[in-house]
């Protein structure tokens, strides 16, 4: 069964500090996305990638980093968090492109003091 | 831009009551987009529950069924008979675009609460 995992689940960071949030698939889909979810908005695109190698800017990069060091694994990276980071991620994987069914994980709620 | 709007939740109704979820859609870019629903059951990822690409056309999946109505702009979630199952947030979202040029356009989400 196709399965997209998130970890961590939960995660509560300091302003300034490093945060890593990681997402294995083992759907051998060629894309992979990032998104963001809060209250009073839609999922908003951060980064996504069409492979190994690949990142891709989506419509909310700024304060972002991705990694696609393969094709299950895809890693967004804050390497300053803010409070305004504080949000439920998540990702998800798919083939073709965006019309074709998303593969999601379970999310990651992110808090940042 | 494309827009969707949804029904703002929460929605709370009891089981075996008829559920409608209202969608509608602002699509400037594209005639005919293709349009979704999906679904977050507590504790798991978004997953597909029904997609349309044909204006006029019907889709359905676990009991629920949404028209594509190009005239109202509209893609209305819609189940005869809730179960406490059902209980889950509902994404209603637009398609556009092909290969690169592709994208989803989301709407808020609806927050079902279906009471034994």
């Amino acid at each position: 069964e196709a399965a997209v995992t998130q970890s961590p689940r939960n995660k509560v960071a300091v302003t300034g500090g490093k945060v890593t949030l990681s997402c294995n698939q083992t759907n051998n889909h060629n894309n992979m996305y990032w998104y963001r979810q809060d209250t009073g908005h839609g999922l908003r695109l951060i980064h996504y990638s069409y492979g190994a190698g690949s990142t891709e800017k989506g419509d909310i990069p700024d304060g972002y980093k991705a990694s696609r060091p393969s094709q299950e694994n895809f890693s967004l990276i804050l390497e300053l968090a803010t409070p305004s980071q504080t949000s439920v991620y998540f990702c998800a994987s798919g083939d073709v492109d965006f019309q074709n069914t998303l593969y999601f994980g379970a999310g990651t709620r992110l808090s940042v003091l | 831009g494309d827009s969707v709007t949804q029904t703002e939740g929460p929605v709370t109704v009891s089981e075996s009551e008829s559920l409608i979820i209202n969608c509608t859609y602002s699509a400037t870019s594209i005639a005919y987009p293709n349009l979704f629903w999906y679904v977050r059951y507590p504790g798991e990822g978004l997953q597909l529950l029904l997609k349309v690409i044909t204006a006029g056309q019907k889709g359905s999946s676990r009991g629920f069924e949404a028209t594509y109505n190009k005239e109202t702009t509209s893609f209305h979630l819609q189940k005869a008979s809730v179960q406490e199952s059902d209980s889950a947030v509902y994404y209603c979202a637009l398609g556009e675009g092909v290969g690169d040029n592709s994208k989803l356009i989301w709407g808020l989400g609806t927050s079902l609460v279906v009471n034994p």
